[in-house]
């Protein structure tokens, strides 16, 4: 079983929706909590960052983590074709910068 | 500073070829992580350095795999006798120490490597 699990889509969406995009996790260490973008050839660029419970907002996205169920979430409002990319997961034991663990991330369209 | 740079950017090889590519981090970032990424799938850890220590290896990082930092600023990773199985992205990150939470890592582009 992997350490974290994520939904790979591919998603579909119209422009203005709101997009939900999910992981889970097993290892109860993980207390750091990422949420990357990657576009197509390009490096993942960090989008949220969520240390244990909680929820945090930042302009159209919003991260929740809930450590009781072990379950990570992303929320996009307003949805734009822009935002159409892969979403990857990741988390962390340390916030002293040792290894990440990606979901395997989800692909989302956003049609105009 | 523009960023992590990696080079080079595409690498075609023959099976049982070495290659080596090259990251060079944000300058003021004393970590350096790489990672290899297949279609599909996220970034998986392969090793970091803390300047020019090398503090973790995945254990998917063979007998076959080298990283070296030689002088704490760019690193290299070398693949020996390579194989169709290490087709992938190789990425490269740079952080400053202790800020995972805050800035997260800085990836490149990576380095696209197909073995035919």
């Amino acid at each position: 079983q992997k350490e974290v699990e994520q939904d790979p889509g591919p998603l579909s969406v119209p422009e203005g929706a709101i997009v939900s995009l999910n992981c889970t996790y097993s290892n109860s260490a993980f207390q750091y909590f990422m949420w990357y973008r990657q576009y197509s050839r390009k490096g993942p660029e960090l989008l949220m960052y969520t240390y244990s419970s909680g929820n945090k907002e930042d302009g159209r996205f919003t991260a929740q983590v809930d450590k009781s169920s072990k379950y990570i979430s992303l929320f996009i409002r307003d949805s734009q074709p822009s935002d159409s990319a892969t979403y990857l997961c990741a988390m962390s034991a340390s916030s002293g910068g040792s290894r990440l663990t990606f979901g395997e991330g989800t692909q989302l369209t956003v049609n105009p | 500073d523009t960023g992590v740079s990696q080079d080079p950017r595409h690498k075609i090889t023959k099976r049982g070829q070495n290659v080596t590519f090259r990251c060079d981090p944000i300058s003021e970032h004393n970590r350096l992580y790489w990672y290899r990424q297949t279609l599909g799938q996220g970034p998986e850890f392969l090793t970091y350095f803390q300047n020019e220590a090398q503090l973790e290896k995945s254990r998917l990082l063979s007998d076959r795999f080298s990283a070296e930092r030689p002088k704490g600023s760019f690193s290299t990773l070398e693949i020996q006798r390579t194989e169709q199985g290490d087709s992938a992205m190789y990425l490269c990150a740079s952080s400053p120490a202790g800020s995972l939470g805050r800035y997260g890592y800085t990836f490149g582009s990576g380095t696209r490597l197909t073995v035919v």
